[in-house]
C-alpha cells in the first residue's frame, strides 16, 4: 500500500543553519505529495505542496522538489529561523479523486538561537 | 468562524465511559476529514464526509467509533466504552469538495486523555 517515510527526529539545528529532511514515498499512481508543520500549540498547517514530477513546493523560505525517479520529497530550507521550531510532517494523496492524505510520522524540528 | 473550530480542546475520561467529539469546519466546505494522531505516530485517517454522499468509514478502528455529520456542516465523533489506546489528538480537518487542488485545512484538535 501507499506508505510515506520520513527521517525520525529530533532535528536540532543553530540559528541560520541549512536544513533538510528527508521523504521518501511509495504509491500507485500519481500521487501528490505535501509538507504540513505544526507549531507549539496550533494546528496543522499545509507548508507546501506539488501535483506532478519536477514541480517545486515552495513557502516561507522552504522548499521541496516532487522526485519521482528517487521517489523523494526532501524538505529544505537554507538558512532556518527559532521561529521555525516545529514538527513537520510528509504526506502524501493518490492525485485529484483521492481525499485521503497518507502521513509520515513527523520529523521535530528544534532551532537554538 | 474563520477557521476549523473543534471542541472540547482537551478531554479526560474513565476507561469504559463515552465521549463525544465536536468538529465545526470551515463555512462552505463540503468535505469534512477526522484524523487520529497518536504519541510518536503520525496521523491516521479515519472518516471522510463528502456532501451527502455516503461517508468513508475505512479508517474507524473499531465498532466502538462512529461518526455523523448533521446538515452537511457540524460533525461529532463518538467513541464508546473508552480503552486507554483511544488516548490521542483527534483532527477534524475540512476543504471545498475533495482533495485534488484544494487545501485541507485542520483544526488544532481534541486531547482525549483515558484513564
Amino acid at each position: 500500500g501507499n506508505s510515506v517515510t520520513q527521517m525520525e527526529g529530533p532535528v536540532t539545528l543553530s540559528e541560520e543553519a541549512f536544513l533538510t529532511i528527508n521523504c521518501t514515498y511509495t504509491a500507485t499512481g500519481y500521487p501528490s505529495l505535501f509538507w504540513y508543520v505544526q507549531y507549539p500549540g496550533e494546528g496543522l498547517q499545509l507548508l507546501l505542496k506539488a501535483t506532478k514530477a519536477d514541480d517545486k513546493g515552495s513557502n516561507k523560505g522552504f522548499e521541496a522538489t516532487y522526485r519521482k525517479e528517487t521517489t523523494s520529497f526532501h524538505l529544505e530550507k537554507g538558512s532556518v529561523q527559532v521561529s521555525d521550531s516545529a514538527v513537520y510532517f510528509c504526506a502524501l494523496s493518490e492525485g485529484d479523486s483521492s481525499y485521503k492524505l497518507i502521513f509520515g510520522s513527523g520529523t521535530r524540528l528544534l532551532v537554538r538561537p | 468562524g474563520a477557521g476549523v473550530s473543534q471542541s472540547p480542546s482537551n478531554k479526560v475520561t474513565e476507561k469504559g465511559k463515552d465521549v463525544e467529539l465536536r468538529c465545526d469546519p470551515i463555512s462552505g466546505h463540503t468535505a469534512l476529514y477526522w484524523y487520529r494522531q497518536s504519541l510518536g505516530q503520525g496521523l491516521e485517517f479515519l472518516i471522510y464526509f463528502q456532501g451527502n454522499s455516503a461517508p468513508d468509514k475505512s479508517g474507524l478502528p473499531s465498532d466502538r467509533f462512529s461518526a455523523e455529520r448533521t446538515g452537511g456542516s457540524v460533525s461529532t465523533l463518538t467513541i464508546q466504552r473508552t480503552q486507554q489506546e483511544d488516548s490521542a489528538v483527534y483532527l477534524c480537518a475540512s476543504s471545498l469538495l475533495n482533495l485534488g487542488g484544494n487545501t485541507i485545512y485542520f483544526g488544532e484538535g481534541s486531547w482525549l486523555t483515558v484513564v
